[in-house]
């Protein structure tokens, strides 16, 4: 069974970098095809790709935040971090990862329950 | 503003049939396959279609997906009471080299 968790703050104030965990089980990072992504849906609103990190350490990010986004994994825990910095109230969503793969099946498959982040001012 | 469209809404009685559909461009739907996520409200997506019109196991054959073209459609049949939910369409955009998702569609259950 594959399951996803990520972890982290629930408020951050404006400016502040965030930090987030994603602790999974049920598969490797070091298999060929695969990565762990991490996705974004502020309240009400729709769901927004952030970045990816693959078994190869290739990362991927949204255009629209790259250079506010770090992504890094830790093979011998099942992690993967999300560092997002210089955090704006516009920024408060509920953080998702989810396992991503090259099959069909695993194209962010399954998810995380996800952790609301609020960013104050 | 997503570059892939979907209707803000649709809605339909019990036992109908309806279609949600996903309208992007060359880079992304055209050239990729297109993916879908339900989200029960509250609850995280979880995937619906996947490869255009695949549905994982689990995933009962009233829901279907098609792809021509840059657009994409979801038609779910038989409607019931719980497929209310949000419906989100997805694909791997070239211009980004990362995927996109569309704005989603509420599907009311009248």
């Amino acid at each position: 069974q594959i399951t996803l968790k990520e972890s982290g703050p629930t408020l951050v104030k404006r400016t502040q970098t965030l930090t987030l965990t994603c602790s999974f089980s049920g598969f490797s990072l070091t298999t060929n095809g695969v990565a762990v992504g991490w996705i974004r849906q502020p309240p009400g609103k729709a769901l927004e790709w952030l970045a990816l990190i693959y078994w190869d350490d290739d990362k991927r990010y949204s255009p629209s935040l790259r250079g506010r986004l770090s992504v890094t994994k830790d093979t011998s825990k099942n992690q993967v971090v999300l560092t997002m910095t210089n955090m704006d109230p516009v920024d408060t969503a509920t953080y998702y990862c989810a396992r991503f793969g090259r099959a069909g099946y695993d194209w962010f498959a399954p998810w995380g329950q996800g952790t609301l982040v609020t960013v104050s001012s | 503003q997503s570059v892939v469209t979907q209707p803000p809404s649709v809605s339909g009685t019990p036992g109908q049939r309806v279609t949600i559909s996903c309208s992007g461009n060359s880079l992304n739907i055209g050239r990729n396959s297109v993916h879908w996520f339900q989200q029960v409200p509250g609850t995280a997506p979880t995937l619906l279609i996947y490869r255009n019109d695949q549905r994982p196991s689990g995933v009962p054959d009233r829901f279907s997906g098609s792809k021509s073209g840059t657009s994409a459609s979801l038609a779910i049949s038989g409607l019931r009471p719980e497929d209310a939910s949000d419906y989100y369409c997805a694909a791997w955009d070239d211009s980004v080299s990362g995927p996109v998702f569309g704005g989603g569609t509420k599907l009311t259950v009248l």
